[in-house]
């Protein structure tokens, strides 16, 4: 099937610094999503986005659709510890059914103090 | 607002017994319902969706399967699980914009 490749896998960061990770694929889609998931939950619904060159913000969250549809990235200014966690890109292909959406394998997010 | 529930959010089986995962959604109508497994914190796997009652469409052959007995009712069983059977399971609904939502998760380890 489809893959989406999620970098990096591992992000070791300390409080207060940005963060960026991002998603390409080969394939075109006609929706990003960004998830993350707490440890023993389900995944929460960050930012979505519909439309090539997007660009989203929910408070230090920023998201972008790539202009060539194929990548998405999704930056977190001045991280806190409860951004730790595994985050997800998610993506539906253009063209595809209801079949849901083909994920990243995720980015664990571990903030120092 | 629309809501997801799935229950029961932890269970211990011993190999051979049978599973029922249920699931529902409150505050839509006719969305599209998917079970999805994880393995170790990671790497979702789609294993059924359905896009009304009645109607599944499994993606991988395995021990599970799946029903849908009322419109926002989302059922996952086995009736023989086996070890390779646990991990953490996600029920999501959908519906349009292509945006799936998550439940909180069942937690199944078969001993």
């Amino acid at each position: 099937g489809q893959q989406l490749n999620q970098s990096p896998q591992s992000m070791f960061i300390q409080e207060g610094e940005d963060v960026s990770m991002n998603c390409t694929s080969s394939s075109i889609f006609n929706t990003w999503l960004w998830y993350k998931q707490d440890p023993g939950e389900g995944p929460v619904l960050l930012i979505a986005l519909y439309k090539a060159g997007e660009l989203t913000s929910n408070g230090r969250l920023t998201a972008q659709f790539g202009i060539t549809r194929k990548d998405s990235f999704l930056n977190i200014s001045a991280s806190i510890p409860s951004d730790v966690g595994i985050y997800f890109c998610a993506g539906h292909l253009l063209g595809g059914g209801a079949d849901g959406l083909t994920f990243g394998k995720g980015t664990h997010l571990i903030i120092q103090p | 607002s629309q809501t997801i529930h799935q229950w029961p959010a932890t269970l211990v089986q011993p190999v051979g017994s049978p599973l029922s995962l249920e699931c529902t959604v409150e505050g839509t109508s006719n969305p599209n319902l998917y079970w999805y497994r994880q393995a170790a914190g990671r790497g979702l796997q789609l294993l059924f969706y359905s896009v009304g009652i009645g109607q599944i469409s499994s993606e991988v052959p395995q021990n599970l399967s799946a029903s849908r007995p009322q419109d926002r009712q989302f059922i996952l069983s086995s009736k023989k699980l086996l070890l390779s059977d646990s991990g953490f399971y996600l029920c999501a609904w959908g519906q349009g914009q292509n945006t799936i939502y998550f439940g909180e998760g069942s937690w199944l380890t078969v001993v």
